[in-house]
């Protein structure tokens, strides 16, 4: 079955670049799926931040559209997050997820376990 | 974009008590929603997706019904192992997610 597995750093310095990455075991990154990035501050709700489909087509969340990117990287089997312009703010657990798609639904319905990135000097 | 609510922000109730959480979208968003279930420190379950289809191995108390910007949770009779946080989740124009319901045992 398939397996998510974010690593990256977990202390990013303000106005720094937060990088992720995501490891897709167990299935194939070109799959008929989307891949996302959820994140979750500390204490707060859920904020969906970005998905990618294998093409490299990427659909962002407006608020956060312009410090984000997605890429793709199908040799190695993974996408990525790149958060420029870190604030505090961006304090958060970050899980990547598989959204699923049937027809016209969509669901995410494997997500990694998550990794916190906090932003501090 | 779509904005979604959800009600109430928390809630107690007995094990064995019907518990219902309300999610309402800013839109009119068909059957486009999606439940998910938290346990604190745990990423998010997928529990209903499309409205009211049941993920598969998640079990028959938990059920969701709506269409449109009216939306509903239940949980037929609460058990202990249902304390959690419960988010919706809209597909309908890019991903939106509810503020949470946190559910409690009394």
């Amino acid at each position: 079955q398939v397996q998510l597995q974010e690593s990256g750093p977990g202390l990013v310095k303000p106005s720094g670049t937060l990088s992720l990455t995501c490891a897709v075991s167990g299935g194939s990154i070109s799959s008929s799926n989307w891949w996302s990035w959820v994140r979750q501050p500390p204490g707060k709700g859920l904020e969906w931040i970005g998905e990618i489909y294998h093409s490299g087509s990427t659909n962002y969340n407006p608020s956060l559209k312009s410090r984000v990117t997605i890429s793709v990287d199908k040799s190695k089997n993974q996408f990525s997050l790149k958060l420029s312009s870190v604030t505090a703010a961006d304090t958060a657990v970050y899980y990547c997820a598989r959204e699923s798609a049937v027809a016209e639904i969509y669901y995410m319905d494997v997500w990694g376990k998550g990794t916190t990135v906090t932003v501090s000097s | 974009d779509i904005q979604m609510t959800q009600s109430p922000s928390s809630l107690s109730a007995s094990v064995g008590d019907r518990v219902t959480i309300t999610c309402q979208a800013s839109q009119d968003i068909s059957n486009y929603l999606n439940w998910y279930q938290q346990k604190p420190g745990k990423a998010p379950k997928l529990l209903i997706y499309d409205a009211s289809n049941l993920e598969t191995g998640v079990p028959s108390r938990f059920s969701g019904s709506g269409s449109g910007t009216d939306f509903t949770f239940t949980i037929s009779s609460l058990q202990p192992e249902d304390i959690a946080t419960y988010y919706c989740q809209q597909y309908d124009n890019l991903r939106t997610f509810g503020p949470g319901t946190k559910v409690d045992i009394k």
